[in-house]
């Protein structure tokens, strides 16, 4: 098993720039979730999605990011215009049924926005 | 909504020392409790979970925790610790009464343990 995949590990990028995370849960996990992580906050929840459908959104910081799980077997965050406050590591994990059992994360991918 | 309270944001300790890395929330009937630890550069993984049963649980790495209801809480333990476990450790509580089926953990902030030799 290879595990929840996130691409890319790494992403550097300028002010008002798109940036865009993938990730690809485990085969047969039906939840999903987004975190963003940083030494302020902490690890925060961004977004939970279960069999694809969004279920709570509720931690989205703003307009500018967006999720989407068309499938199964893949989800992209994406931020667009990137700001620097943006900077962070973003974690997605996958869990079996509503999330409540463990979840399983990845390797993050660490943004900085210049 | 559920909140989890991990009491210390650092832990300093002696290797082959034993450690506590305390954890509560706030009060529920029927709770799922998970401890995660987080080395450098690496995501969250699990270390041990309490769904039913034991109020003892043992998880990898010679860790385990005691589930308490009547004080919410959920501390882990190690009676030795070694250099390879300072990492960040999280919290994590599932709370089953939340209304709508939603599901959704609630982390902690976080505990640094570091282990000196």
């Amino acid at each position: 098993d290879a595990g929840v995949i996130q691409s890319p590990r790494h992403e550097v990028t300028e002010m008002g720039q798109e940036v865009t995370l993938r990730c690809k849960p485990i085969s047969g996990h039906n939840s999903l979730f987004w975190y963003r992580q940083t030494m302020m906050r902490g690890l925060e929840l961004l977004i939970y999605f279960n069999n694809n459908v969004p279920i709570d959104d509720s931690g989205m910081p703003e307009d500018r990011f967006s999720a989407k799980m068309p499938n199964a077997s893949f989800s992209t965050l994406k931020i667009q215009p990137s700001e620097p406050r943006d900077s962070a590591v973003y974690f997605c994990a996958s869990a079996p049924g509503k999330g409540a059992y463990e979840q399983y994360f990845g390797p993050g991918t660490r943004l900085t926005v210049t | 909504a559920q909140s989890v309270t991990q009491l210390d944001s650092q832990v300093p300790v002696f290797e082959e020392a034993p450690v506590e890395l305390r954890c509560n929330y706030s009060s529920s009937v029927s709770v799922y409790l998970f401890w995660y630890v987080q080395y450098p550069n690496q995501g969250l993984q699990l270390l041990l979970k309490y769904l039913s049963g034991s109020t003892l649980v043992k998880g990898i790495n010679g860790f385990e925790a005691e589930f308490n209801k009547s004080q919410t809480s959920f501390h882990l333990r190690k009676p030795s610790v070694h250099i390879s476990d300072t990492a960040e450790y999280f919290c994590a509580v599932s709370d089953l009464a939340l209304t709508g089926g939603s599901y959704i953990p609630t982390f902690g902030r976080g505990t640094s343990l570091i282990v000196h030799p």
